[in-house]
């Protein structure tokens, strides 16, 4: 059971518009659609941001926006500010009836 | 909305018991509502599921961990806790437990703990 696999990091200007990939396998992203993200700022929890692909929890904006393509996933931050600059991790339920995380991507806003 | 919080050692020498728990509010383990969780961070890395616990007693555990991990629930105490034996260097980390919600449309984790550092050291 390997880790999905991310970018180390990935950075923009603020305004602009990211996107974050997410890579695994059939018997897991590309199995089900039961792909999520989460935001961590450092010393604290993740925060739920997508969940099942491309839904969003209340509360959270509407810049953030989730989809997959076959075994990878993504995630978009558009108008990216200040308060994004973190790290992001994205997961998957798997045919073993588990969960797997990915290897986390670190957003810089420049 | 649930709330969660860990409790335990912050310590354990290697070779020993790491003791986690649990205590949920603001919602019921005996639910059926989510599958409690166990997360975990090493220092500067990323996270790592370690198993789940349902309030039937159905446990699952990461097939690496598997033999180490025991989760079980105390539904009359409303927590569920986390052992991993034979500690080493390599389980230092930042536990979380978690509530994860799975259905059959429907599979993430939806509240965290704040996480507590546990550190393997003599």
């Amino acid at each position: 059971q390997s880790a999905l696999t991310q970018p180390a990091s990935v950075s923009g200007s603020p305004g602009q518009s990211i996107t974050i990939s997410c890579t695994g396998t059939s018997s897991d992203v590309g199995g089900y659609n039961y792909v999520s993200w989460y935001q961590q700022h450092p010393g604290k929890a993740p925060k739920l941001m997508i969940y099942d692909v491309s839904n969003r929890p209340s509360g959270v904006s509407n810049r953030f926006s989730g989809s997959k393509s076959g075994n990878t996933a993504s995630l978009t931050i558009s108008g990216l500010q200040a308060e994004d600059e973190a790290d992001y991790y994205c997961s998957s339920y798997t045919t073993s009836s588990t969960y797997v995380f990915g290897t986390g991507t670190k957003v810089t806003v420049l | 909305q649930v709330q969660l919080q860990e409790s335990g050692p912050g310590l354990v020498k290697p070779s020993e018991t790491l003791s986690l728990t649990c205590t949920v509010s603001g919602g019921s383990v005996s639910s059926g509502s989510y599958y409690w969780s166990w997360i975990r961070q090493p220092p500067g890395k990323g996270l790592e599921y370690i198993g789940y616990i349902y309030y039937t007693g159905s446990t699952n555990y990461k097939p690496s961990l598997k033999s180490r991990v025991t989760i079980s629930v105390d539904t009359s105490k409303n927590q569920f806790s986390l052992r991993l034996s034979s500690v080493t260097a390599a389980d230092t980390a930042v536990y979380y437990c978690a509530s994860l919600y799975c259905s059959r449309t429907s599979c993430y984790v939806r509240y965290w703990g704040q996480g507590t550092l546990v550190t393997v050291s003599s």
